[in-house]
């Protein structure tokens, strides 16, 4: 699985657009970028997953480059409720297959 | 969405007790269900992979003989942490993927298990 870079942690305004980045310099052509968010003391939770174009649904939208070696997950207008780790994670399509979680990005959404 | 439930939400035991943790998908079949543990201030660690009518897999590092996987259904998995000690204090979270939904996985809200 190709490892991912987050940064540990973010900041944001109520009601701002709050832009996660994520690095995936080595991902196979065959994989995947997934997001997750893990709320405190919850189960994960799925966000977004794509490929090669940019994706869109109600949660958030995912930019991947060109050269899919970085993305950015985008929550449009941040509540106080996106408080929580995002994980993005490189993945071969299949929920049949299991997730390697890295760190994180804890996202805080100030008010 | 599919729904994933754990059964308890939270538990304390005695060292040396047996812990059992249920995972259930509440409105589909599961073939293939995951554990995970997470330490506190951690990221998620793969367990193993549970499997319907067959023996689990194991991630390097993780005991088979303590920790307990049984997948008798395809509803149902359950993990018996046996002989607990205080270190296998953490959060226990199981999840599973729909057939039909193949690219996502769904996870339980998880177990928190301390051990005195």
């Amino acid at each position: 699985d190709a490892k991912t870079t987050q940064p540990p942690s973010m900041d944001c305004a109520e009601g701002r657009a709050a832009n996660l980045p994520c690095n995936h310099s080595t991902i196979s052509g065959n994989e995947y970028v997934y997001w997750y968010r893990q709320i405190h003391s919850q189960g994960p939770q799925y966000i977004i997953h794509g490929l090669k174009n940019n994706e869109t649904n109600e949660m958030a939208s995912l930019i991947i480059t060109e050269d899919r070696k970085s993305s950015t997950l985008i929550l449009p207008h941040a509540t106080l409720r996106d408080t929580a780790v995002y994980y993005c994670i490189a993945e071969t399509q299949g929920g049949s297959e299991k997730l390697v979680f890295g760190k994180g990005t804890k996202l805080t959404v100030n008010p | 969405g599919a729904v994933v439930s754990q059964h308890p939400s939270r538990v304390i035991c005695k060292s040396g007790t047996s812990v059992k943790i249920e995972c259930r998908s509440l409105d589909f079949q599961a073939t293939t269900m995951f554990w995970y543990r997470q330490f506190p201030k951690q990221s998620l660690m793969l367990m193993a992979t549970s499997n319907e009518g067959s023996k689990a897999t194991y991630e390097q590092g993780v005991e088979k003989d303590k920790f307990l996987i049984n997948h008798a259904s395809l509803t149902l998995s359950t993990l018996t942490v046996t002989s607990a000690h205080p270190e296998d204090s953490s959060f226990y979270i199981c999840s599973a993927c729909p057939p039909g939904l193949a690219e996502t996985q769904y996870f339980g809200p998880g177990t928190r298990l301390l051990v005195l």
